[in-house]
This record gives structure tokens, sequence and C-alpha cells, in this order.
């Protein structure tokens, strides 16, 4: 069965560095989703993505982040200059043309910023 | 704009007991609805989905959740717990409004089961 992959599981990183979170969403979607979670709380959307523009985004998503689709299967979030506070599990998720109903969650990439 | 509100942040049960997991919503259009489970540093696993169609759902690992929307709820129950079920679970609502399909997240209830 299909399904959305994420790299890293785990990254670590210095405070004003910049990371970028890697995702390949099922290559039949068409739409991408960036989530995050900080520890113990809920899980917040970030940024949708669509026809290779942003078609919404969150207060969250400020100019530090930015995504990308690169080539035909990869989707990237990238966070310039990495704060304390982004530390968060970071979801991609997708959704097929066809259907609406259900987003398709990746495993998740633990941003550690120290 | 629509969201989603989870009663009770923390829920004991004893095994073998009901579970019962509170979820309401505020939709300004028929809404479509999730419960997920994520357990301790793992993501989020899909237990059930309203869209259309019979109001009761069934999901996986014995979870069912029924649309009432009259009381804008999504409530999600399992009839005997098990100790593998102590994990945190999410409602979400898809935002039908944005033209983006997004998840809106409830802020989760963690689940306990008692020996």
């Amino acid at each position: 069965e299909p399904e959305v992959t994420q790299t890293p599981s785990h990254q670590v990183t210095q405070m004003g560095q910049e990371v970028i979170l890697r995702c390949v969403p099922i290559s039949n979607h068409l739409y991408f989703y960036w989530y995050r979670q900080i520890l113990g709380q809920k899980v917040e959307f970030l940024v949708s993505f669509y026809n290779n523009e942003i078609s919404e985004k969150s207060e969250i998503f400020d100019d530090q982040f930015s995504v990308e689709r690169p080539d035909g299967s990869n989707f990237t979030l990238k966070i310039r200059s990495t704060k304390l506070e982004d530390s968060a599990m970071y979801f991609c998720a997708s959704i097929r043309l066809a259907d609406y109903n259900e987003q398709f969650f990746g495993p998740g990439t633990r941003l550690t910023v120290l | 704009a629509q969201s989603v509100t989870q009663l009770g942040s923390h829920v004991s049960v004893s095994e073998g007991a009901l579970v019962l997991l509170r979820c309401n919503y505020s939709s300004s259009v028929p809404p479509y609805l999730f419960w997920y489970v994520q357990y301790p540093n793992q993501g989020l696993q899909l237990l059930l989905k309203y869209t259309t169609g019979a109001t009761l759902v069934k999901g996986i690992n014995g979870f069912e959740a029924e649309f009432k929307k009259s009381e804008t709820s999504f409530h999600l129950t399992k009839p005997s717990a098990h100790m593998s079920d102590a994990a945190e679970y999410f409602c979400a609502v898809s935002d039908l409004t944005s033209g983006t399909y997004k998840y809106i997240f409830g802020t989760g209830t963690r689940l306990k089961v008692l020996a």
C-alpha cells in the first residue's frame, strides 16, 4: 500500500541553523500539507500546497518557513534560522484529487533545536 | 470558522470498561470528521472517519463513533478497553470552507487504561 515517507526521522540542530525536512507524498496525490506538533500539544496546520504554490498558510508559517516541490516526488519544508521554539514533530500529509476525504500522514520528523 | 473541542484532556478507564472520548465540532457546512490515535513517539494513525452516509462508523481496533448533527458531536467509543488502547486520541475536522481541506485538530485526549 502506498504511503507518505519522511526523512530524517530525527533531526538535531543548533539554534540559528537552517534545516530542510523532506517528504515524499503518495505519487498520485496533488494536495500537500505540513503540520507541527509541539511536545504534549495538539497538531497544528502550517501550510498547504497545490499546483506548485502555497494555497494556504497559518500564522505560524512566517518568513522563516518555506516549502518547495523541487521535483516530481519530493516536498520539502525549510526553516531558515531555527529557534528553540521550532522544536516539534513535523508531519507531512497528502490527499488525492478524487478523494478529498482523508489525508495520508507521514511518520513525522522530530526536530530538536539546541 | 470550523473548530473542534475535545472534552477531557485525560481519561482513565479500567481494563474491560467502556471507553468514551468526547468530540464536539463547529462547522458552517456538513463536516468531514476523523479520529486519530497516536502512540508515544509515533505518528498519527487513522481510526475512523465520517464523510457522508451512515452516521455510525466503525473503525479499527474495535472503535466506533457516531455523528450526531443535532448535538454537533462525534464521540469515540469502544465497548471494552484493552491495555493496548492507552494512547493519545485526536479528533479532527476537515476544513471544507477554505478550499484547501486542511485538518483542524482538537487538543487531544490521553487515554489511560488501568489493570
